[in-house]
């Protein structure tokens, strides 16, 4: 059964590091997100790409970070300079149609600042 | 504001029924979604109501009210497995607001 790759499972960094999580959503899927968990507390709404272009984005999503799908199979989430609270879980997803019907999640990056 | 509302905690047997509550405000609203998480692990997507009423997929069933901004998830002949965190959330105008979640404790 296809399913949403996430590499790498866990990444540790500096502060004031960048960072790229990468993600590669299940082939014929044309919706992409992003998501974090910080530990213990409620997931969270980063972005969504549709099309090659961003479609919604969180007040978290600001200019420190940045989505791209540099070619037909990946979908990274860039994090310019990190911060302590950045550490969180990022889960990637993907789905088929759009209206953020039925997604499909990663198994997530775990990102530790130091 | 934007809120999603729902208990934290509830236990429930084995081989039982459980209801898990949720109430929404969303600045609009564009459906709402219910999600599964184990420990440690991805949400794994349940449902996702747009329309009023109830919609079932084989043990569990969701419930939508959009004039009473009010959710539920219907879990059916409970298993050991089921025990997890229940996410409720809402997609507004621009974005997906999560709840805390529920987390569910099933008993033999």
């Amino acid at each position: 059964e296809p399913e949403v790759t996430q590499t790498p499972s866990h990444q540790v960094t500096q502060m004031g590091q960048e960072v790229i999580l990468r993600c590669v959503p299940i082939s014929n899927h044309l919706y992409f997100y992003w998501y974090r968990q910080i530990l213990g507390q409620k997931v969270e709404f980063l972005v969504s790409f549709y099309n090659n272009e961003i479609s919604e984005k969180s007040e978290i999503f600001d200019d420190q970070f940045s989505v791209e799908r540099p070619d037909g199979s990946n979908f990274t989430l860039k994090i310019r300079s990190t911060k302590l609270e950045d550490s969180a879980m990022y889960f990637c997803a993907s789905g088929l149609a759009g209206g953020y019907n039925e997604q499909f999640f990663g198994p997530g990056t775990r990102l530790t600042v130091l | 504001g934007q809120n999603i509302d729902q208990p934290t905690e509830m236990t429930a047997t084995e081989g039982a029924i459980v209801q898990i509550n949720c109430t929404y405000q969303t600045s609009g609203f564009n459906g709402l979604f219910w999600y599964q998480q184990h420990a440690g692990e991805a949400p794994t997507f349940l449902s996702y109501n747009v329309l009023d009423g109830l919609e079932e997929k084989g043990r569990f069933s969701s419930f939508l009210s959009r004039s009473k901004g009010y959710s539920y998830l219907l879990l059916k002949e409970l298993q050991m497995k089921d025990s997890a965190s229940y996410l409720c959330a809402g997609r507004g105008a621009s974005k997906i607001i999560f709840g805390s979640g529920t987390r569910l404790s099933i008993r033999p």
